[in-house]
């Protein structure tokens, strides 16, 4: 157990529906990400929130919502995807958000939803 | 082009062989991070030596780093069957003002056969 949690495990859905996926965080850790891993590319942030404010969107489709409701939740609100948009979407978290030159942040990986658009 | 680069990008030995891979990256860090990923699992953290640091190590794990050559390698010993994964180096660099990112490279992919 990683201490993050992400439900569902698998996910299916139409370009015209909408979900939500869900990632809570027993670890008492004040910053959460998410991060989209497709097939043969590197691992891309998305979102970030530090104390449930979001730091930077990383110019992320507006098809995709973020919400972080407290420090232990963090959901990520689909609605029209797109086929390219299938992958596996992780969500992490560290104690703190990592700043300047002294950073000591690792992060703590839940197991992802693999999302498939049809 | 992405920051880390792990080399190689697949790699297969023999139990209880060692196995190295090598990551290269191309801005200043503050630290970087070595995780291993199962097959339909998340990403683990295994180790973080910061850019001051040379070597360290964690069980059978030892991570170099060259700040000079913006290099980093892992090398897995005695390796076990439970050792096959994907390995990804993640660099830790400034981002925005109010903090720092990590940025993913590509992996490696071991399998350690009985």
């Amino acid at each position: 157990e990683t201490g993050v949690t992400q439900t569902p495990r698998h996910l299916v859905m139409g370009m015209t529906n909408k979900k939500s996926l869900k990632c809570e965080q027993h670890l008492g850790h004040n910053a959460m990400y998410w991060y989209k891993q497709s097939a043969k590319k590197p691992l891309e942030l998305m979102f970030v929130y530090s104390l449930e404010e979001r730091v930077e969107n990383n110019s992320v489709p507006s098809r995709f919502s973020p919400e972080c409701p407290n420090s232990s939740h963090l959901f990520l609100h689909l609605h029209t995807l797109q086929p390219e948009d299938s992958a596996l979407y992780l969500c992490a978290s560290s104690q703190e958000l990592g700043r300047g030159p002294y950073s000591n942040q690792p992060q703590h990986f839940g197991d992802g939803t693999r999302l498939s658009i049809l | 082009s992405q920051q880390g680069e792990e080399d190689p990008q697949a790699l297969s030995i023999q139990e209880g062989e060692n196995a190295t891979m090598n990551c290269s990256y191309k801005t200043s860090i503050n630290n970087l991070q070595w995780y291993r990923q199962n097959s339909g699992r998340g990403l683990v953290h295994l180790i973080l030596i910061r850019s001051n640091e040379r070597e360290k190590h964690s069980g059978r794990l030892r991570v170099t780093l060259d700040t000079s050559k913006k290099s980093s390698s892992l090398l897995i010993t005695a390796s076990r069957a439970a050792d096959t994964a994907s390995y990804f180096c993640a660099t830790d660099e400034a981002w925005v003002a109010a903090g720092n990112k990590l940025t993913f490279g590509g992996g490696t992919r071991v399998l350690v056969k009985p």
